[in-house]
């Protein structure tokens, strides 16, 4: 099994629909939660980052963490043409340790 | 402030032939970490620098792989001899002190090698 799993899609919603993105995961040590946005031929860049449980929102994206379930989503509310990308999930347990990350999922969002 | 910036983008080399990859990390990090995407799969850690010192360089392939950052600036990865496997974007990140900003890890741009 491995590590982190993450649906890789594709996702193609239309402009203004709600996006869902979700990773399991099976290390229970794992603490720090990330999202990564990477544009094509780009490198990943932080989106949201959460530490252990809980919810953190930003503009129009929302990360959950329910540790409980070994699962974590990002949300991203009223999506755009310019939200297409690959999202990737990434977690570590401890501060400075490496991050282990989803395969990503690739989301399109049409206009 | 600029970014993560990685040297070449793109190398196209021969089986056999030997690359080196450069990595210049934001200014203070004193994290440095080397990670690999091969077609297909996800990307996964390569090793990691605490200034000039191997925190951890569990995620190296093999012996063909070669990272040094002197003085705890800039690093390289050198791949000698390449083979057709080491293909794929190899992505550089940097970070702050950790008891810090340690946990908010900056990519580069990636070093896309194609070894044919």
């Amino acid at each position: 099994q491995k590590e982190v799993e993450q649906d890789p899609g594709p996702l193609s919603v239309p402009e203004g629909a709600i996006v869902s993105l979700n990773c399991t995961y099976s290390n229970s040590a794992f603490q720090y939660f990330m999202w990564y946005r990477q544009y094509s031929r780009k490198g990943p860049e932080l989106l949201m980052y959460t530490y252990s449980s809980g919810n953190k929102e930003d503009g129009r994206f929302t990360a959950q963490v329910d540790k409980s379930s070994k699962y974590i989503s990002l949300f991203i509310r009223d999506s755009q043409p310019s939200d297409s990308a690959t999202y990737l999930c990434a977690m570590k347990a401890q501060a400075g340790t490496a991050l282990i990350f989803g395969k990503g999922t690739t989301l399109s969002v049409s206009s | 402030e600029a970014g993560v910036t990685q040297f070449p983008s793109h190398s196209v080399i021969e089986k056999g032939q030997t690359v080196t990859l450069r990595c210049d990390p934001i200014s203070g990090h004193d994290n440095l970490y080397w990670y690999r995407r091969v077609m297909g799969k996800e990307i996964k850690f390569l090793l990691h620098f605490v200034k000039e010192s191997k925190q951890d360089e569990s995620g190296m392939p093999n012996n063909r792989f070669l990272a040094e950052r002197t003085g705890g600036t800039y690093s390289t990865l050198k791949v000698q001899p390449a083979e057709l496997e080491d293909s794929g974007v190899y992505f550089c990140a940097s970070s702050g002190q950790l008891f810090n900003s340690g946990n908010t890890i900056y990519f580069g741009e990636g070093s896309w090698l194609t070894v044919v």
